[in-house]
């Protein structure tokens, strides 16, 4: 069965710094990448994905993501954040048979 | 707003009632979803019903059903609650059933609390 693994489950950092967030799933065929944001008390907003093509992949609020097939990763990339980004992030892949499979999430804190 | 709207959006019940959770998908979406969110399970997937047929099942209980209606509404019945059902339940609904090439938006859940 196909899994999704984030590497950190809390990450706390200062506004300006930068923010990478691991990915990597285990499925052997082809799929579909994502990364959703959950703000506090709010619901899932997708950031950005991957179906195919260029691996990195820009997104709303100044996300980027790479795509790395020989790794199965996906990391999520800001190259400076802001305390609005404080929030939850989940990786998701999406395979041919059509169900959405989460990481666990990574509580991002960013402090003033 | 992603479109898909989620009614209702807080709801407090007692252990061994039944409630309804519903969801209206974007509009042109034929196939939707209901996850379970809880701390100690994370986002889980309960069910994936496309153009009024189930389509996938993950992790759902017995007690929990689901349906899709002909104008493309979902609703997801709980019954026999118990307070480990508490939890945001989330409906998401895509355009597709097929995986690769499909984006899924998802609403803004249902917060249910078992007391």
């Amino acid at each position: 069965a196909q899994s999704v693994s984030q590497h950190n489950h809390h990450v706390i950092l200062s506004e300006a710094a930068s923010l990478e967030l691991g990915c990597n799933y285990s499925y052997g065929g082809t799929v579909n990448l994502f990364w959703y944001v959950q703000y506090p008390g709010q619901h899932l907003q997708l950031l950005l994905k991957y179906f195919s093509g260029d691996p990195l992949v820009k997104g709303i609020k100044g996300f980027e993501a790479e795509f790395i097939k020989s790794k199965f990763s996906f990391n999520l990339r800001k190259p400076s954040v802001q305390w609005s980004d404080t929030a939850e992030y989940f990786c998701a892949v999406n395979d041919s048979w059509g169900k959405l499979q989460f990481g666990a999430g990574t509580q991002v804190v960013v402090t003033p | 707003d992603s479109g898909v709207t989620q009614t209702p959006k807080h709801l407090i019940t007692a252990t061994g009632q039944r409630v309804t959770l519903r969801c209206s998908p974007r509009s042109g979406d034929l196939s939707v979803y209901w996850y379970q969110q809880s701390l100690d399970q994370g986002l889980q997937f309960l069910i994936q019903y496309y153009n009024g047929e189930e389509r996938a099942k993950g992790n759902i209980l017995e007690r929990f059903s689901a349906q899709q209606f002909p104008d493309l509404h979902s609703e997801l019945n709980l019954s026999s609650l118990e307070l480990g059902d508490s939890a945001l339940y989330f409906c998401a609904s895509s355009v597709t059933d097929r995986g690769l090439g499909n984006t899924i938006y998802f609403g803004e859940g249902s917060w249910l609390t078992v007391v």
